[in-house]
């Protein structure tokens, strides 16, 4: 059974916290992406990577920073945290390619 | 930002009514367009994989097709049942790299 975890499924952080979120794949999978979801506004691409330590900004990659150091592990940073950076975020894998993207079960980060 | 919309944004429908939703996306820099259902307290599962102009695919009571040349897929729902209650997400795939832009999603929710 293919696996995506998330290592949070509920985070309440405070106001210029550094938070990390982890994300993890068994599938040996070479794309990993990590969105947040706001209502209305579907599933935004914040980062994503096609190969350990390469990355490529997405849409909305201000205040995030990532870091996959192994193949397997891609983490999202949130360098000082904001109230504006409450929202659920999904991590994704995927081959190369076409093939279709597995998800975490997403991480609701609340930040007071 | 590459654009990837979705219509309608929300859609209610009765048991046993068929359906139909948009996904249109940039026509050029093409690479493959999914689908992706996603029901509430669940992650986002993958329903279509579509890479080639003219594209028809089936699963059951639900099926897509694919128009690279014009830049819009179409999902429809046969005989809606309350189970198909969910998100649908469509999901950008261009040539250039790996990256995977989602549309904002149509919510459907079918009623007994």
């Amino acid at each position: 059974d293919v696996k995506v975890t998330q290592s949070s499924r509920y985070l309440v952080k405070r106001t210029g916290e550094k938070v990390f979120l982890e994300c993890v794949q068994d599938m040996d999978h070479e794309n990993m992406f990590w969105y947040r979801q706001d209502p209305g506004l579907g599933l935004r691409l914040i980062y994503f990577s096609y190969d350990v330590k390469m990355k490529e900004k997405g849409d909305i990659p201000e205040g995030y920073s990532v870091s996959r150091e192994k193949k397997e592990r891609f983490s999202l940073i949130l360098e000082s945290a904001s109230t504006n950076q409450t929202s659920m975020y999904l991590c994704a894998s995927s081959r190369r390619g076409v093939s279709e993207a597995f998800f975490g079960q997403g991480t609701r980060l609340t930040v007071v | 930002i590459l654009n990837v919309e979705q219509s309608p944004q929300s859609l209610h429908v009765q048991e046993g009514d068929s359906t139909n939703f948009t996904c249109s996306f940039p026509s050029s820099n093409f690479y493959a367009l999914h689908w992706y259902r996603w029901e509430t307290a669940k992650s986002p599962e993958a329903l279509f994989v579509m890479t080639l102009n003219g594209d028809e695919k089936k699963k059951g009571r639900i099926s897509a097709t694919l128009n690279t040349k014009e830049g819009y897929s179409y999902l429809y729902i046969k005989g809606s049942q309350p189970e198909d209650s969910a998100t649908y997400l469509c999901a950008f795939i261009g040539y250039n790299n790996n990256d995977m832009r989602f549309g904002a999603g149509t919510r459907l929710t079918v009623k007994p």
